[in-house]
Protein backbone atom coordinates (compact mmCIF):
# COMPACT_ATOMS: atom_id res chain seq x y z
CA UNK A 1 0.00 0.00 0.00
CA UNK A 2 1.20 3.70 -1.01
CA UNK A 3 2.40 5.26 2.36
CA UNK A 4 -0.63 8.05 2.43
CA UNK A 5 -2.03 9.33 5.49
CA UNK A 6 -4.61 12.02 6.53
CA UNK A 7 -5.55 13.22 9.97
CA UNK A 8 -7.68 14.02 11.70
CA UNK A 9 -10.15 10.68 9.49
CA UNK A 10 -13.53 12.73 11.16
CA UNK A 11 -14.09 16.36 12.84
CA UNK A 12 -17.14 17.74 13.46
CA UNK A 13 -16.28 21.94 13.79
CA UNK A 14 -18.83 25.06 14.18
CA UNK A 15 -19.62 27.65 11.35
CA UNK A 16 -17.16 30.37 11.01
CA UNK A 17 -14.06 28.28 12.73
CA UNK A 18 -10.73 27.55 10.78
CA UNK A 19 -9.86 24.06 9.55
CA UNK A 20 -6.79 22.26 8.20
CA UNK A 21 -6.47 19.07 6.83
CA UNK A 22 -3.24 17.22 7.22
CA UNK A 23 -2.04 14.54 4.55
CA UNK A 24 1.14 12.77 4.73
CA UNK A 25 3.36 10.85 2.49
CA UNK A 26 6.62 8.17 2.59
CA UNK A 27 6.68 7.58 -1.16
CA UNK A 28 8.53 11.16 -2.21
CA UNK A 29 6.04 11.65 -5.06
CA UNK A 30 5.78 14.80 -6.63
CA UNK A 31 2.39 15.53 -7.03
CA UNK A 32 -0.17 15.58 -4.26
CA UNK A 33 -3.94 16.55 -4.78
CA UNK A 34 -6.93 17.65 -2.70
CA UNK A 35 -10.46 16.26 -3.72
CA UNK A 36 -13.96 16.30 -1.87
CA UNK A 37 -16.54 13.59 -2.57
CA UNK A 38 -20.05 14.48 -2.20
CA UNK A 39 -23.01 12.65 -3.32
CA UNK A 40 -24.20 12.96 -7.34
CA UNK A 41 -20.99 14.94 -7.38
CA UNK A 42 -18.30 12.19 -7.36
CA UNK A 43 -14.72 13.90 -6.99
CA UNK A 44 -14.02 17.16 -7.44
CA UNK A 45 -10.48 18.29 -7.16
CA UNK A 46 -9.75 21.08 -4.97
CA UNK A 47 -5.96 22.16 -5.00
CA UNK A 48 -3.56 20.47 -6.44
CA UNK A 49 0.84 20.66 -5.69
CA UNK A 50 3.21 19.99 -8.26
CA UNK A 51 6.05 20.67 -6.07
CA UNK A 52 7.64 22.24 -2.78
CA UNK A 53 5.54 25.89 -2.91
CA UNK A 54 4.29 24.96 -5.77
CA UNK A 55 0.35 24.83 -6.02
CA UNK A 56 -2.41 25.98 -8.48
CA UNK A 57 -6.10 25.66 -8.15
CA UNK A 58 -8.76 23.12 -9.03
CA UNK A 59 -12.64 23.18 -9.42
CA UNK A 60 -13.91 23.84 -6.53
CA UNK A 61 -11.50 26.01 -4.62
CA UNK A 62 -13.29 28.71 -3.27
CA UNK A 63 -12.97 29.05 0.15
CA UNK A 64 -9.83 26.95 0.32
CA UNK A 65 -6.21 27.50 0.38
CA UNK A 66 -3.43 24.54 0.45
CA UNK A 67 -0.14 24.78 1.60
CA UNK A 68 3.32 22.18 0.70
CA UNK A 69 6.63 23.60 2.61
CA UNK A 70 7.99 19.50 2.58
CA UNK A 71 7.66 16.89 -0.40
CA UNK A 72 5.82 14.65 2.23
CA UNK A 73 3.02 17.43 3.44
CA UNK A 74 0.40 18.80 2.24
CA UNK A 75 -1.93 20.68 4.27
CA UNK A 76 -5.97 21.94 3.34
CA UNK A 77 -7.14 25.24 5.46
CA UNK A 78 -10.47 25.82 5.30
CA UNK A 79 -10.55 29.55 6.55
CA UNK A 80 -14.17 30.03 7.58
CA UNK A 81 -15.75 26.60 7.67
CA UNK A 82 -19.14 27.11 5.85
CA UNK A 83 -21.89 24.06 5.87
CA UNK A 84 -21.74 24.07 2.51
CA UNK A 85 -18.08 22.65 2.99
CA UNK A 86 -19.60 19.28 4.99
CA UNK A 87 -18.13 16.47 2.60
CA UNK A 88 -16.32 13.79 2.73
CA UNK A 89 -11.95 14.97 1.79
CA UNK A 90 -9.27 12.69 -0.19
CA UNK A 91 -5.65 13.40 -0.32
CA UNK A 92 -4.38 11.93 -3.24
CA UNK A 93 -0.83 10.90 -4.43
CA UNK A 94 0.54 10.76 -8.14
CA UNK A 95 4.45 9.81 -9.40
CA UNK A 96 2.89 10.67 -12.99
CA UNK A 97 5.81 12.77 -14.35
CA UNK A 98 8.21 9.43 -12.91
CA UNK A 99 6.36 6.64 -15.34
CA UNK A 100 3.83 5.83 -12.54
CA UNK A 101 0.55 6.25 -13.91
CA UNK A 102 -2.16 5.50 -10.82
CA UNK A 103 -3.48 8.15 -7.92
CA UNK A 104 -3.21 6.63 -4.65
CA UNK A 105 -5.73 7.94 -1.92
CA UNK A 106 -5.54 8.31 1.67
CA UNK A 107 -8.52 6.89 3.67
CA UNK A 108 -10.39 10.31 3.62
CA UNK A 109 -12.01 12.30 6.34
CA UNK A 110 -15.11 13.01 7.19
CA UNK A 111 -15.70 16.58 7.90
CA UNK A 112 -19.05 17.60 9.57
CA UNK A 113 -19.71 22.01 9.86
CA UNK A 114 -22.33 22.30 12.41
CA UNK B 1 -11.02 21.23 -20.67
CA UNK B 2 -11.72 17.01 -19.89
CA UNK B 3 -14.90 15.95 -18.80
CA UNK B 4 -15.44 12.62 -17.69
CA UNK B 5 -19.31 11.05 -17.83
CA UNK B 6 -20.93 8.35 -15.83
CA UNK B 7 -24.75 8.28 -17.12
CA UNK B 8 -25.63 5.49 -14.29
CA UNK B 9 -26.04 6.35 -11.08
CA UNK B 10 -27.29 2.76 -9.95
CA UNK B 11 -26.74 -0.60 -11.22
CA UNK B 12 -27.83 -3.97 -9.34
CA UNK B 13 -26.37 -7.72 -11.28
CA UNK B 14 -26.84 -11.34 -9.53
CA UNK B 15 -24.17 -12.96 -8.30
CA UNK B 16 -22.25 -14.47 -10.26
CA UNK B 17 -23.52 -12.86 -13.41
CA UNK B 18 -22.05 -9.87 -15.77
CA UNK B 19 -22.64 -6.50 -15.67
CA UNK B 20 -21.05 -3.24 -17.68
CA UNK B 21 -20.74 0.28 -16.38
CA UNK B 22 -20.56 3.16 -18.74
CA UNK B 23 -18.23 5.90 -19.16
CA UNK B 24 -17.87 8.57 -21.91
CA UNK B 25 -14.79 10.99 -21.50
CA UNK B 26 -14.80 14.21 -23.67
CA UNK B 27 -10.57 15.54 -24.71
CA UNK B 28 -8.96 16.85 -27.46
CA UNK B 29 -5.89 14.95 -26.47
CA UNK B 30 -4.62 11.74 -28.24
CA UNK B 31 -2.32 10.87 -25.71
CA UNK B 32 -3.84 10.05 -21.99
CA UNK B 33 -4.93 7.32 -19.24
CA UNK B 34 -8.51 6.11 -18.31
CA UNK B 35 -8.13 4.33 -15.03
CA UNK B 36 -11.49 2.66 -12.85
CA UNK B 37 -11.55 3.11 -9.14
CA UNK B 38 -13.72 1.00 -6.74
CA UNK B 39 -14.76 2.34 -3.63
CA UNK B 40 -16.00 0.23 -1.75
CA UNK B 41 -18.44 1.15 1.96
CA UNK B 42 -14.56 1.36 3.80
CA UNK B 43 -14.38 4.01 1.81
CA UNK B 44 -11.07 3.64 0.35
CA UNK B 45 -10.22 4.29 -3.43
CA UNK B 46 -8.86 1.15 -4.93
CA UNK B 47 -7.97 1.29 -8.70
CA UNK B 48 -9.56 -1.44 -10.35
CA UNK B 49 -7.96 -1.15 -14.16
CA UNK B 50 -5.72 1.17 -16.31
CA UNK B 51 -5.97 1.55 -19.89
CA UNK B 52 -3.16 3.62 -22.16
CA UNK B 53 -5.23 5.61 -24.88
CA UNK B 54 -2.23 4.76 -27.58
CA UNK B 55 -2.83 1.08 -26.53
CA UNK B 56 -5.66 -0.75 -28.25
CA UNK B 57 -5.77 -3.82 -26.61
CA UNK B 58 -8.35 -3.62 -23.99
CA UNK B 59 -7.10 -3.84 -20.53
CA UNK B 60 -7.92 -7.15 -18.60
CA UNK B 61 -7.11 -7.92 -14.75
CA UNK B 62 -8.76 -11.20 -13.92
CA UNK B 63 -12.55 -10.68 -13.62
CA UNK B 64 -12.13 -7.24 -14.87
CA UNK B 65 -12.18 -5.68 -18.34
CA UNK B 66 -12.64 -2.82 -20.14
CA UNK B 67 -14.15 -1.71 -24.16
CA UNK B 68 -12.26 1.17 -25.19
CA UNK B 69 -12.90 2.87 -27.85
CA UNK B 70 -10.97 5.94 -28.66
CA UNK B 71 -13.03 7.49 -31.33
CA UNK B 72 -16.01 7.27 -29.37
CA UNK B 73 -14.20 8.51 -26.11
CA UNK B 74 -15.99 5.21 -24.32
CA UNK B 75 -14.23 3.31 -21.44
CA UNK B 76 -16.99 0.62 -20.10
CA UNK B 77 -16.19 -1.50 -17.61
CA UNK B 78 -17.15 -5.44 -17.40
CA UNK B 79 -17.50 -7.25 -14.48
CA UNK B 80 -17.60 -11.03 -14.99
CA UNK B 81 -18.85 -13.27 -12.42
CA UNK B 82 -19.54 -10.54 -10.07
CA UNK B 83 -19.04 -11.29 -6.67
CA UNK B 84 -20.77 -9.97 -3.11
CA UNK B 85 -17.44 -8.43 -2.57
CA UNK B 86 -17.76 -6.28 -5.63
CA UNK B 87 -20.50 -3.86 -4.13
CA UNK B 88 -18.94 -0.77 -4.63
CA UNK B 89 -19.06 2.49 -6.02
CA UNK B 90 -17.02 2.75 -9.25
CA UNK B 91 -15.14 5.96 -10.55
CA UNK B 92 -14.12 5.92 -14.25
CA UNK B 93 -11.03 8.65 -13.94
CA UNK B 94 -8.92 10.89 -16.86
CA UNK B 95 -5.50 11.78 -16.60
CA UNK B 96 -3.19 14.06 -19.41
CA UNK B 97 0.56 12.35 -18.66
CA UNK B 98 1.74 16.21 -18.90
CA UNK B 99 1.53 19.75 -17.31
CA UNK B 100 -0.20 19.52 -14.25
CA UNK B 101 -0.86 15.73 -14.65
CA UNK B 102 -5.01 16.00 -12.69
CA UNK B 103 -6.93 13.35 -12.48
CA UNK B 104 -10.73 13.74 -13.65
CA UNK B 105 -13.14 11.85 -12.35
CA UNK B 106 -17.17 10.80 -12.95
CA UNK B 107 -20.23 10.90 -10.81
CA UNK B 108 -19.75 7.20 -10.53
CA UNK B 109 -22.07 4.37 -10.34
CA UNK B 110 -23.19 2.78 -7.65
CA UNK B 111 -23.17 -1.13 -8.12
CA UNK B 112 -25.04 -3.69 -5.62
CA UNK B 113 -24.64 -7.66 -6.26
CA UNK B 114 -27.47 -9.23 -5.26
CA UNK B 115 -27.40 -12.45 -3.45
Amino acid sequence: DAGITQSPRHKVTETGTPVTLRCHQTENHRYMYWYRQDPGHGLRLIHYSYGVKDTDKGEVSDGYSVSRSKTEDFLLTLESATSSQTSVYFCAISGASGGETEAFFGQGTRLTVV
Amino acid sequence: AQTVTQSQPEMSVQEAETVTLSCTYDTSESNYYLFWYKQPPSRQMILVIRQEAYKQQNATENRFSVNFQKAAKSFSLKISDSQLGDTAMYFCAFMKPSGTYKYIFGTGTRLKVLA
